[in-house]
């Protein structure tokens, strides 16, 4: 099993739909979760951290589950400008200090 | 704020020629990351410095690949000799200090992308 596993994608929605993509993790001593976005042949950027109380930036939600190891992003009323892939973060303080990146979801938003 | 700078931005060379790639980091940034990214997968951490000390190497293939950071701010990634399937985007990454959570936020470079033949 992969220590970080994203949905298998890519997602085609149209625009203004509303999507979500899940990550699971395998660690349970993870520490801290973040949502990076890329955009083609990019550099990875930062989108959002993500937080046990679970937040939120504009059309952006992520959210911790730490009992089922899972977080999610939820996009709503998506943009042309939202289709990239999506990298789900983890890091793990144990054993060693580890980076985890998913493989990534593509996703294409379409007029 | 600059950003962090990577050099060279393409690179092609044959297989089992030498390669190497320089990383500036964003100033101030004590610990720098070097991934390499395959077509189609996340970024794969091979390297992470803190400060001009390594703190994890476990998936740098040693017997080819080399890294140092040694004043502990600009960093240099090497392959020697390289391989085919070494042909990858290789990242550069920065953040502020990696022991400090709410500080873990990791900047990237623009990437070397590399081409074995």
């Amino acid at each position: 099993r992969k220590e970080v596993e994203q949905d298998p994608g890519p997602f085609n929605v149209p625009e203004g739909a509303t999507v979500a993509f899940n990550c699971t993790y395998s660690n349970s001593a993870s520490q801290s979760f973040f949502w990076y976005r890329q955009d083609c042949r990019k550099e990875p950027k930062l989108l959002m951290s993500v937080y046990s109380s679970g937040n939120e930036d504009g059309r952006f939600t992520a959210q911790l589950n730490r009992a089922s190891q899972y977080i999610s992003l939820l996009i709503r009323d998506s943009k042309l400008s939202d289709s990239a892939t999506y990298l789900c973060v983890v890091t793990f303080l144990t054993g060693g200090f580890k980076t985890i990146f998913g493989a990534g979801t593509r996703l294409f938003v379409k007029a | 704020e600059a950003g962090v700078a990577q050099s060279p931005r393409y690179k092609i060379i044959e297989k089992r020629q030498s390669v190497a790639f320089w990383c500036n980091p964003i100033s101030g940034h004590a610990t720098l990351y070097w991934y390499q990214q395959i077509l189609g997968q996340g970024p794969k951490l091979l390297i992470q410095f803190q400060n001009n000390g390594v703190v994890d190497d476990s998936q740098l293939p040693k017997d080819r690949f080399s890294a140092e950071r040694l004043k502990g701010v600009d960093s240099t990634l090497k392959i020697q000799p390289a391989k085919l399937e070494d042909s990858a985007v290789y990242l550069c990454a920065s953040s502020l200090d990696y022991q400090l959570a709410e500080f873990y936020e990791q900047y990237f470079g623009p990437g070397t992308r590399l081409t074995v033949t």
